[in-house]
């Protein structure tokens, strides 16, 4: 994998819905991985930034895994509420300045 | 204070217009970036200012310059842009760079007509 691929491209759930996605990151020269909720009209808001192999993060009902082996991290949303609708980043660095982002996922929760 | 600002939030420019588009933060960060993002694109990194030098152009046409009059300032000059430049431009600042989140601004969504 030579850029940041996320998938799916967008998804509707049903409120109260738990769902995840993916993002695809080139494995060598790997520093750290991110993820973002940018929200409609509002600046994208950092989630999550996770650095080795076997990372887990939470924050409410929002957690990622990351995988630095195979090249890839999970962004789970327990119980999807319409306020989780967002556009979700994922972005991965070398350890320099440069963060490649991802296309995004753009979620639509349901009531 | 955790946010950065951006100025203006939309803009209209003909091709042979001067503009130029605003940043600012005052959470003492040491990096500051420019991005570019089409609709369905992934923000693409344009510039990256370290220590209130250039540390990073991503061979970004001239008609794109970059000034970081201090610290807090980002600022992004534009002159004889072409219609394919109209995207939004999101202005970051970071503590770091690479394990260090990044603060956008909420952007400046440019139409160059």
């Amino acid at each position: 994998i030579l850029n940041v691929e996320q998938s799916p491209q967008s998804l509707h759930v049903q409120e109260g819905d738990s769902t995840n996605f993916t993002c695809s990151f080139p494995s060598s020269n790997f520093y750290a991985l991110h993820w973002y909720r940018w929200e409609t009209a509002k600046s994208p808001e950092a989630l999550f930034v996770m650095t080795l192999n076997g990372d887990e993060k939470k924050k409410g009902r929002i957690s990622a895994t990351l995988n630095t082996k195979e090249g890839y991290s999970y962004l789970y949303i327990k119980g999807s509420q319409p306020e989780d609708s967002a556009t979700y980043l994922c972005a991965s660095t070398s350890g320099t300045y440069k963060y490649i982002f991802g296309t995004g996922t753009r979620l639509k929760v349901l009531a | 204070d955790t946010e950065v600002t951006q100025t203006p939030k939309h803009l209209v420019m003909g091709m042979t217009n001067k503009k130029s588009l605003k940043c600012e933060q005052h959470m003492g960060h040491r990096a500051m970036y420019w991005y570019k993002q089409k609709a369905k694109k992934p923000p693409e990194l344009m510039f990256v200012y370290s220590y209130e030098k250039l540390s990073i152009n991503e061979s970004v046409p001239s008609r794109f310059s970059p000034e970081c009059p201090n610290s807090s300032l980002l600022n992004l000059h534009l002159h004889a842009l072409q219609p394919e430049d109209s995207a939004l431009y999101l202005c970051a600042s970071s503590q770091e760079g690479g394990n260090e989140k990044l603060f956008f601004g909420s952007g400046t969504q440019l139409s160059v007509l």
